[in-house]
């Protein structure tokens, strides 16, 4: 069981925005930057957003962070069939003095 | 460019021992805290073990606390994690992972590698 509790599946039709959750504690999500990744299969994450809300050159700006509380979300708009991946979120606790991932999400492209 | 290259996984029976070795390149290691995520077949990422950078602060997951132990050789700009004690468990792929600071308290990692295989079994 993920410490940051993401729903396991969201799906989409191509030009649609969705969004992804991702619920943790005070002390994760709470006081820590939020950071998300994106995962092919067989292959390495990649970061798509880092300290909640920004994204790294290369990262199109049609993803975006938010983070209000214990809470943070990934929102992907104009969705496209590339966009079909597991999309993770990560946090530093500091309760657990360490990291902890979501469960992660896989989105679907129909 | 940054590379980041895992080596050192293979098969282990339970209880056994392996050590995972990550050679850095392309940019100031010991600047740098590195990390070990691992994957656990089709299952979700999960944080292992961080070290800033200058080696001096690590942490670890509940789960490997007092079975593994992660270092780094600044001068050979390596990253390990020494596994004992492995589990069933364990089997996962191993990446390391290099974080945009030099603590370690982070999540935030630029450049991952391409992991390496551990699987525990008899």
């Amino acid at each position: 069981q993920s410490v940051l509790t993401q729903s396991p599946s969201v799906s989409g039709t191509p030009g649609q925005r969705v969004t992804i959750s991702c619920s943790g504690s005070r002390s994760s999500v709470g006081t820590n930057n939020v950071n998300w990744y994106q995962q092919f299969p067989g292959t390495a994450p990649k970061l798509l957003i880092y300290g909640d809300n920004q994204r790294p050159s290369g990262v199109p700006d049609r993803f975006s962070g938010s983070k209000s509380g214990t809470s943070a979300s990934l929102a992907i708009t104009g969705l496209q069939s590339e966009d079909e991946a597991d999309y993770y979120c990560a946090a530093w606790d500091d309760s657990l003095n360490g990291a902890v991932f979501g469960g992660g999400t896989q989105l679907t492209v129909l | 460019e940054v590379q980041l290259l895992e080596s050192g996984g293979g098969l282990v029976q339970p209880g056994g021992s392996l050590r995972l070795s990550c050679a850095a390149s392309g940019f100031t290691f010991s600047s740098y805290a590195m990390s070990w995520v691992r994957q656990a077949p089709g299952e979700g990422l999960k944080w292992v073990s961080a070290i800033s950078g200058s080696g001096g602060t690590t942490y670890y997951a509940d789960s490997v606390k007092g079975r593994f132990t992660i270092s780094r050789d600044n001068s050979r700009n390596t990253l390990s994690l020494q596994m004992n004690g492995l589990k069933v468990e364990d089997t996962a792929v191993y990446y390391c992972a290099k974080a945009t600071a030099v603590s370690g308290r982070s999540t935030r990692s630029d450049y991952w590698g391409q992991g390496t295989l551990v699987t525990v079994s008899s």
